[in-house]
C-alpha cells in the first residue's frame, strides 16, 4: 500500500518564476492538505482540498493556489516566487477531513 | 486562537536515558485533538499519536508514553530507554474538529551513543 507521494523531491527556481508541486494521496484517502515548513520551524497550513474544492485556507497570499483532481491527487502552484518561499512543502492526506493526516516526504523548494 | 508551544528547542541525551518532550497548548474550545509527529532527517512527518480532549488517560506504546493533563494544558511525550534511532525533530500539534493542524516549533532530539 503506497503512502503519500510527492514530486519532485527537490526544485530550484529563481525569483519571479512559477512552480507546481504534485501530491498523490494514500490509497483510500480523499482529502489533501498542504503545509509549508521553513527551516527550523513547524509546518504552517496553506490549504486543504476535499471533493475538488478548497475547504480551508491558512494565512497565505493568493500567489498560492491549488487544485484537486477527480482521482484525489493535488497540485500546489506558487506564482511570482519570492526568496521567502524557500521551504519544505509537505502534502498530507486523510480519509475525509476528520481523520489523522498522513504526510508525504515533501518537496524542497529553493528560490534563488 | 490556537497555539502550541514547545519550549525545548533542542535536547541531547546519552543512549538509554529517559527523555521527556514538553508541549503546552492554548485553545478556547472544549473539543479538540492533540497529536505528536516525528520528523526524521528524511523530512517525512510520521504520525505517533492522537488524543481527543475528553480522554485524559495516559497512553503507553512500547518505549513511548504520553501524559495529557487538561488542568495544565499540557501533552508531554516521554521516551524510555532512548535509542539512537529516536533522534529526530518531534512536533506537537493541535486541531479543532475538522480544522487545520496547528504545530509547535518542534524539539530536536539527539540521542548520543
Amino acid at each position: 500500500d503506497a503512502g503519500v507521494t510527492q514530486s519532485p523531491t527537490h526544485l530550484i527556481k529563481t525569483r519571479g518564476q512559477q512552480v507546481t508541486l504534485r501530491c498523490s494521496p494514500k490509497s483510500g484517502h480523499d482529502t489533501v492538505s498542504w503545509y509549508q515548513q521553513a527551516l527550523g520551524q513547524g509546518p504552517q497550513f496553506i490549504f486543504q482540498y476535499y471533493e475538488e474544492e478548497e475547504r480551508q485556507r491558512g494565512n497565505f497570499p493568493d500567489r498560492f493556489s491549488g487544485h484537486q483532481f477527480p482521482n484525489y491527487s493535488s497540485e500546489l502552484n506558487v506564482n511570482a516566487l519570492l526568496l521567502g518561499d524557500s521551504a519544505l512543502y509537505l502534502c498530507a492526506s486523510s480519509m475525509r477531513f476528520l481523520e489523522e493526516q498522513f504526510f508525504g516526504p515533501g518537496t524542497r523548494l529553493t528560490v534563488l | 486562537a490556537q497555539k502550541v508551544t514547545q519550549a525545548q528547542t533542542e535536547i541531547s541525551v546519552v543512549e538509554k536515558e529517559d527523555v521527556t518532550l514538553d508541549c503546552v497548548y492554548e485553545t478556547r474550545d472544549t473539543t479538540y485533538y492533540l497529536f505528536w509527529y516525528k520528523q526524521p532527517p528524511s523530512g517525512e512527518l510520521v504520525f505517533l499519536i492522537r488524543r481527543n480532549s475528553f480522554d485524559e488517560q495516559n497512553e503507553i506504546s512500547g518505549r513511548y508514553s504520553w501524559n495529557f493533563q487538561k488542568s495544565t494544558s499540557s501533552f508531554n511525550f516521554t521516551i524510555t530507554a532512548s535509542q539512537v534511532v529516536d533522534s529526530a525533530v518531534y512536533f506537537c500539534a493541535l486541531r479543532r474538529g475538522a480544522q487545520k493542524l496547528v504545530f509547535g516549533q518542534g524539539t530536536r532530539l539527539t540521542i548520543n551513543p
